[in-house]
């Protein structure tokens, strides 16, 4: 069955870009994503990226996606003390109404 | 502004009680979901569903069952709490559409604790 991994915990000095990464299985993910969560609230949609693109940049953010590795990862430049947060790696294996396959989420914690 | 709202933040229930989450989307969204979220394990999947009145079992349906007669509003039913079942539940909602990128919108959540 599908599945998605990512490491539970990363630390960055503020300033300094992060780095979340991010594994899955099935081959036939159309979409990828990734949720943040802050504390004490639900998951917000961050940013996403269609299986036929290697790289997605928004901002401070930048998506890349290896598809021959299935990996994923999160690049958050000059990372701020609220960037401190759980994120979520998900995919979806085909559009309409199919559940998303999220990870178990990376706690982000930013020291100033 | 979108919305999903659930009924309570916390609630503190004794084992056996039976248990009502409510949650309500103000986005006419087709889907909705139910997770709960433990340290360490993520986000599981309960239950589902695509219209009303449908239903479907995600990944950990069981000492739960789920109710959809309005579109708007979902509910998740626990028949008799158990001290396993203390979590943070969480609501979502989404519209299916091919070539969408089927965001799912969350609710805060609610801190559930069973006695």
């Amino acid at each position: 069955g599908e599945d998605v991994e990512q490491s539970l915990f990363l630390s960055v000095r503020e300033g300094d870009s992060s780095v979340i990464n991010c594994t899955y299985t099935d081959s036939s993910s159309t979409y990828l994503y990734w949720y943040k969560q802050e504390p004490g609230a639900g998951l917000q949609l961050l940013t996403y990226i269609f299986s036929n693109m290697d790289m997605k940049q928004d901002q401070r953010l930048t998506v890349l996606l290896n598809k021959k590795d299935k990996h994923l990862s999160l690049r958050i430049a000059d990372t701020q003390t609220g960037d401190s947060a759980i994120y979520f790696c998900a995919e979806i294996l085909k559009s309409g109404n199919t559940p998303l396959v999220f990870g178990k989420g990376t706690r982000l914690s930013v020291i100033a | 502004d979108v919305k999903v709202t659930q009924s309570s933040r916390y609630l503190v229930k004794r084992t056996g009680e039976k248990v009502f989450l409510e949650c309500v989307q103000d986005m006419d969204h087709e889907n909705m979901f139910w997770y709960r979220q433990d340290p360490g394990l993520g986000l599981r999947l309960i239950y589902f569903s695509y219209d009303v009145k449908m239903k479907e079992k995600g990944d950990i349906p069981e000492g739960y069952s789920v109710s959809r007669e309005k579109k708007e509003r979902f509910s998740l039913i626990l028949e008799s709490a158990s001290t396993n079942q203390t979590s943070m539940y969480l609501c979502a909602s989404s519209q299916p559409g091919t070539g969408s990128y089927n965001e799912q919108f969350f609710g805060p959540g609610t801190r559930l604790t069973v006695l």
